[in-house]
């Protein structure tokens, strides 16, 4: 069971918007930065948005992150094809001697 | 250009013990941390463990303490993962990681290594 929780799936037509949650506690999101990665089967996963809401040169601005409070969100306008993979949510956790820890990933659909 | 190349896949009997390599190239080794993440056959992202290129410091994910150790090299740039006591459970493809100064992001991985633990 993870510390961070995500739901294990998300599904929205091309052209639709999705968001995806991300919750935890005082320890872990409400200490710390998140970041977002996207994860394709047989490749390495990719950053998306780090700092809570920063987006890595590259990735579109219809891509968002927001943290409020112990909880997370990663926002994705304009469904593509090629935004369908599973993505996940990562923090540290002070409670975990600081160590990472990773939400259990949301599988995203695009119908 | 950062570049991260991992070696060490296979094929380990339960039991055993896999040392998993991650040669770095691009960048000044020791201003960086490295992580290594895997995803276990069927199951998510998981972070194991977590080392400074400067110090040798180490971080250890609560479920692999006692099984797991990382170890560089500055002399080659190379990060290394050992897991002893193998299971099946521990089939999964490994990942390393550079973990950033100053930000949340792991920009940089290596292209994964597929460990497969079978009698």
């Amino acid at each position: 069971q993870s510390v961070l929780t995500q739901p294990p799936a998300v599904s929205a037509a091309p052209g639709q918007k999705v968001t995806i949650s991300c919750s935890g506690s005082t320890s872990n999101i409400g200490s710390h930065y998140v970041s977002w990665y996207q994860h394709l089967p047989g490749t390495a996963p990719k950053v998306i948005i780090y700092d809570n809401s920063k987006r890595p040169s590259g990735i579109p601005d219809r891509i968002s992150g927001s943290k409020s409070g112990t909880s997370a969100t990663l926002g994705i306008t304009g469904l593509q094809t090629g935004d369908e993979a599973d993505y996940y949510c990562v923090t540290w956790d002070t409670n975990l001697n600081t160590g990472r820890v990773f939400g259990g990933g949301t599988k995203l659909t695009v119908l | 250009q950062v570049q991260l190349l991992q070696s060490g896949a296979g094929v380990k009997k339960p039991g055993a013990s896999v040392k998993v390599s991650c040669k770095t190239s691009g960048f000044t080794f020791s201003n960086f941390g490295f992580s290594w993440v895997r995803q276990a056959r069927g199951q998510g992202l998981e972070w194991m463990a977590w080392i400074s290129a400067y110090s040798g410091k180490t971080n250890y994910a609560q479920g692999f303490q006692g099984r797991v150790a990382m170890t560089t090299d500055a002399s080659t740039s190379t990060v290394y993962m050992e897991l002893r006591s193998l299971k099946s459970d521990d089939t999964a493809v490994y990942y390393c990681v550079r973990d950033e100064n100053g930000n949340s992001g792991w920009f940089y991985w290596g292209q994964g290594v597929q460990v497969i633990v079978s009698s």
